[in-house]
């Protein structure tokens, strides 16, 4: 069975400031997908960044990029720029590529609370 | 687009009191997830169906949880009794085949 670890239960940066926030995985699957969610405070969770298992190029999307090490099989966050808007749980999740049976399902850390200060 | 949606927002009842959940999932994602959120961890399947077929249900405590997914579209998911530590968020998420997952923004359960 896939885990994630996300072994920071907090963390806090000053806003316009960098911050990167750890995640690791386990699994035997060489084709997956892995995820960075961010789930504001009474609100939905939504999709940040994502990273496919075969591509060694590391994904951006504006101020989020990761640093996605496969053989070491960690997965990283980094937020650049730091807004009050960032502040949020962060979910790190896992997803196999195969679509069928319990693979399909997305499996997620413990998540790792950001506090942005003004 | 519209995106997922969930009804209640939020529930309180009490102990032993039944509960039931529904979720509309986006029109045309095949795939319904329903997840449970504990307080300060991340969300665990509970349940997955394609179309109309529950795929895995594995982490579903059948004793007292059920779900359906009538027609293939939106999806109820039932606790019957609930106990106290039911209380959580329940998560409901829809995806395309090898898509992208959207989540719903969640029905919040205390059971007093």
């Amino acid at each position: 069975a896939q885990t994630v670890t996300q072994s920071q239960p907090e963390m806090s940066v000053q806003e316009a400031e960098t911050v990167t926030l750890s995640c690791t995985y386990d699994t035997s699957e060489s084709d997956y997908y892995l995820f960075w969610y961010k789930q504001p405070p009474s609100r939905q969770m939504i999709l940040v960044i994502r990273q496919e298992a075969y591509k060694q190029q590391n994904a951006t999307e504006n101020r989020f990029s990761v640093n996605f090490q496969k053989a070491a099989k960690s997965f990283s966050l980094k937020i650049s720029d730091s807004q009050l808007g960032d502040a949020a749980m962060y979910f790190c999740a896992y997803r196999s590529a195969r679509v069928t049976g319990a693979n399909s399902k997305l499996t997620f850390g413990k998540g790792i609370t950001l506090s942005v200060r003004p | 687009e519209a995106g997922v949606v969930q009804s209640p927002r939020y529930k309180i009842i009490e102990k032993k009191q039944p509960v039931a959940f529904w979720c509309n999932p986006i029109s045309g994602h095949n795939t319904l997830y329903w997840y449970r959120q504990n307080l300060g961890q991340g969300p665990e399947l509970l349940i997955r169906y394609e179309n109309e077929e529950a795929v895995d249900d594995s982490q579903l405590p059948k004793d007292r949880f059920s779900a359906e997914r009538l027609k293939g579209v939106d999806s109820t998911l039932k606790i019957q009794p609930a106990e106290l530590g039911d209380s959580a968020v329940y998560l409901c998420a829809s995806s395309s085949y090898r898509g992208r997952v959207f989540f719903g923004p969640g029905t919040r359960l205390t059971v007093l």
